[in-house]
């Protein structure tokens, strides 16, 4: 069946790094792709998406590429700061042929001040 | 701004009890989801609805019910619950493809 793949399950940075988080949907019809933050304790939100017509999207420090040929998108985040460490989740989107949404497992990111 | 409640943030049943989990909307949303999140596993869907008494399984219904009778309210029910259903429940709701996340219940089933 459909999944995604997310990668790398945790990752730990030294504050100001750069944190890239890497999704592999399998689903060619997908055409929404969401990130969400969730902070220990707390219900997720959406921080960031891309829609398949759309390559880059960008929102102060962080950005989302989508590469729809590959079927990877990817979470790009600058300068990171403590605040910013929680477990994030990717999910690829289809409103087409039914509506359906697949999450991917997470990935929990540190950021070491 | 949109609002997701549910009815519980913590809650323990014990085997075999029918357990009610609540979610509510205020944004007159006309989809409305249940997820199961497990460490490792992300987030599961259990049942979705697109419309009153409408539903459609998800990648794990088994073992559940849903419920929606009222276009803001949407119930999962754990018919005779188990202890592998101990798991953080979330509900969720969109107009279109964007999802508004309920903070949770995290259920133990002992």
């Amino acid at each position: 069946g459909e999944n995604v793949e997310q990668h790398p399950s945790t990752l730990s940075v030294q504050e100001g790094d750069s944190a890239v988080i890497k999704c592999t949907y399998s689903d060619s019809a997908s055409n929404y792709f969401p990130w969400y933050k969730q902070e220990l304790g707390k219900r997720p939100q959406l921080i960031i998406d891309i829609r398949s017509n759309v390559g880059e999207k960008k929102d102060q420090r962080i950005a989302v590429t989508l590469n729809k040929t590959a079927k990877h998108f990817s979470l790009h985040i600058t300068e990171t700061q403590p605040e910013d460490s929680a477990v994030y989740f990717c999910a690829a989107s289809r409103n087409t042929g039914g509506f359906k949404t697949i999450f991917g497992a997470g990935t929990r990111l540190f950021v070491k001040a | 701004d949109v609002k997701v409640t549910q009815s519980s943030r913590y809650l323990v049943k014990r085997t075999g009890e029918k357990v009610f989990l609540e979610c509510v909307q205020d944004m007159d949303h006309e989809n409305m989801f249940w997820y199961r999140q497990d460490p490792g596993l992300g987030l599961r869907l259990i049942y979705f609805s697109y419309d009153v008494k409408m539903k459609e399984k998800g990648d794990i219904p088994e073992g559940y019910s849903v419920s929606r009778e009222k276009k803001e309210r949407f119930s999962l029910i754990l018919e005779s619950a188990s202890t592998n259903q101990t798991s953080m429940y979330l509900c969720a709701s969109s107009l279109r493809l964007e999802q508004y996340f309920g903070p949770g219940t995290r259920l133990t089933v002992t």
